[in-house]
């Protein structure tokens, strides 16, 4: 149990076009989930907190505007890199907690999506 | 002050070696723990969970001192698999989660 599912696993896009990253929760549901940044050789970075049915929260220094995050169902969230720079070339993870009202419960991974802009 | 801390090492430990990881973390209200196993260009995978009362899963120990305000990994009999780079994670209120930098962990033939 406790599969999450993330889409497309790998892209490369030329320099000012846009890139949807799929994340989905495939047996249970996730009021919550999360997207993260990873550059080479550093640790996860929080980009955002996607709730479903409600707007992202995003963390400071992140350009809501630029990466746009859509948390349309229970099961579906989706990360979209609009206008992609070179300098956005990385690897995306998104998570997804089964967070309910009685405690906090552990996050499952995505395998990621590598974005490489040209 | 991060509120997750860790040693990023590297640890380099010969095979059949034991080695311990150590996290602290900053609010004293944190709620759950966890530590996930990352390997190199993948996405970190949940390797036990932290409760009060310490827990054991095979060669993996996993204790929380919430006076001290950390949590430690201890790894015995280490096999060559066992390298990735060991991440601990801290919950708040709010469903905040908070990741530890990561350490780095090579077993040696």
């Amino acid at each position: 149990g406790a599969v999450v599912s993330q889409h497309p696993s790998r892209v490369i896009c030329k320099s000012g076009t846009s890139v949807k990253i799929e994340c989905r929760s495939l047996d249970f549901q996730a009021t919550t989930m999360f997207w993260y940044r990873q550059f080479p050789k550093q640790s996860l970075m929080l980009m955002a907190t996607s709730n479903e049915g409600s707007k992202a929260t995003y963390e400071q220094g992140v350009e809501k505007d630029k990466f746009l995050i859509n948390h349309a169902s229970l099961t579906l969230s989706t990360l979209t890199v609009t206008s992609a720079h070179p300098e956005d070339s990385s690897f995306y993870i998104c998570s997804a907690s089964p967070h309910g009202t009685g405690g906090y419960y552990e996050q499952y991974f995505g395998p990621g999506t590598r974005l490489t802009v040209t | 002050r991060k509120e997750v801390e860790q040693d990023p090492g590297p640890f380099n430990v010969p095979e059949g070696a034991t080695v311990a990881f150590n996290c602290t973390y900053s609010n004293s209200a944190s709620q759950s723990f966890f530590w996930y196993r990352q390997d190199c260009r993948k996405e970190p995978k949940l390797l036990m969970s932290v409760y009060s009362s310490g827990n054991e899963d095979g060669r993996f120990t996993a204790q929380l001192n919430r006076a001290s305000q950390y949590i430690s990994l201890l790894i015995r009999d280490s096999k060559l698999s066992d390298s990735a780079t060991y991440l601990c994670v801290v919950t708040a209120a709010g469903n905040q989660f908070y990741f530890g930098t990561g350490t780095s962990l090579t077993v040696i033939p």
